[in-house]
Formats: C-alpha cells, structure tokens, sequence
C-alpha cells in the first residue's frame, strides 16, 4: 500500500484558517470512514486530534475539524493560533488489520 | 488519565538487538490494542505492527517479518517491542499507541524512545 500524499507545507497568519489534504484510494481513504489526524509539535509525540473523519476526542478545540470527500480527506484548522505551529499527519484503514494503518507524508504548518 | 511510558534511548551497534517497553496506566491494559510507530530522523511516520494484549495476537508488515517480536505483560501493563539485526535505517524514534478495539486510530501515545544504531 501506498502512502497518503498530503502537501509539504501550509501556513496562515493567526486568525485565518488552513485545510490539508489528505489523498489516498478508493483502497483506503475513499473506501472507510477510518480516517484519523494528528498533530505533532517540534520533538514531542504525535497527538489524536480527528478521528473517524470528523470525530474530535475530548479536550480537543472545535477550531480542528475533519472532512472527507471521495479519496481525498480534510483538516482545516480555524482561528489559527500560534501553538498550532506542527507537522499534522492523516492515517487510513486499509482495509485489512494484517497490512495496518497507511500513513500520510505529513505537513508542515506554519503560523506567520 | 491514560499514560504509556516507554524506556529510555539506547544506543546500538549494527547486528544487535534492542527491546523498548512501553508501560500503561489509566485504564484497563487488556481491553485496548497496542501499535508501534516509528519515525526516523526528519522523516515521516512507520507502522511497524500492532499487538492485541488481551489474547496476543500480532501482526507485522512484510518488511519486519523475521526480525521483529512483539509482546505483552499482562501482570505489569507492559508492551514490548523487540528488534532484531539492527541496521543503521533502524535509527528512529519508536513510539507505542493505544488503539481502540475495532477501531484505527491511536488515541493515546508514548512519549517516544530514540534508538540510535551505530558503529
């Protein structure tokens, strides 16, 4: 299986509003509601902020939100805040728990 | 509140073996899966199998088939990741993750171990 193709980089000034993609198949990201995000600052541990497409765990700003339309996924985060400054990854069911999870190539995001 | 701790960095010389322990508190160890991840030097992130604590069942990608175990310990809440024949690709930071029975996320993560494989 292939990884997901998310865009390099993305940045906004605070108070805007950025969105990530997330691009995979019909195999994974098109095929499953299994989509999931995460967030991880400089040197520290990747962090649950989306899951299930559009899911937020508890304690996690409603300025993150999930979408999905055919193989491409969505993070758009509103509000841009300073400490948003991180990579942010998307992981897909592939369909089969033998072969695991497919990840994304991860971007950067950038608060000017 | 949930926490996996995991051991501390090692380093390694290439051909050795390295086995990292991530050890849950929280909640009940048996009723989440446990995934590994690692992430090497400015890169992305791996998967590098998923174990289930309450019956021991693994799965691995291809390309660790043979060099990789993973375990538990139900007594003390612990999950392990042992790798074998370290080569010098294998420098990373392996994380441990929590992952909800039937579903694909991983909804809590260790705080990370470096492994470093060197001469």
């Amino acid at each position: 299986q292939s990884a997901l193709t998310q865009p390099p980089s993305a940045s906004g000034s605070p108070g805007q509003s950025v969105t990530i993609s997330c691009t995979g198949t019909s195999s994974d990201v098109g095929g499953y509601n299994s989509v999931s995000w995460y967030q991880q600052p400089p040197g520290k541990a990747p962090k649950l902020i989306i899951y299930e497409v559009s899911k937020r765990p508890s304690g996690v700003p409603d300025r993150f939100s999930g979408s999905k339309s055919g193989n491409t996924a969505s993070l758009t985060v509103s509000g841009l805040q300073p400490e948003d400054e991180a990579d942010y990854y998307c992981i897909s069911y592939a369909g089969s728990s033998k072969l695991g999870e497919v990840f994304g190539t991860g971007t950067k995001v950038t608060v000017l | 509140q949930v926490q996996l701790v995991q051991s501390g960095a090692e380093v390694k010389k290439p051909g050795a073996s390295v086995k990292v322990s991530c050890k849950a508190s929280g909640y009940t160890f048996i009723t989440y899966g446990i995934t590994w991840v690692r992430q090497a030097p400015g890169q992305g992130l791996e998967w590098m199998g998923w174990n289930n604590p309450h019956d021991g069942n693994t799965n691995y990608p291809q390309k660790l088939q043979g060099r990789i175990t993973m375990t538990t310990d139900t007594s003390t809440s612990t999950a392990y990741m042992e790798l074998r024949s370290l080569r010098s690709d294998d420098t990373a930071v392996y994380y441990c993750a929590r992952v909800p029975y039937g579903a694909y996320h991983y909804d809590s993560w260790g705080q990370g171990t470096l492994i470093t494989v060197s001469s």
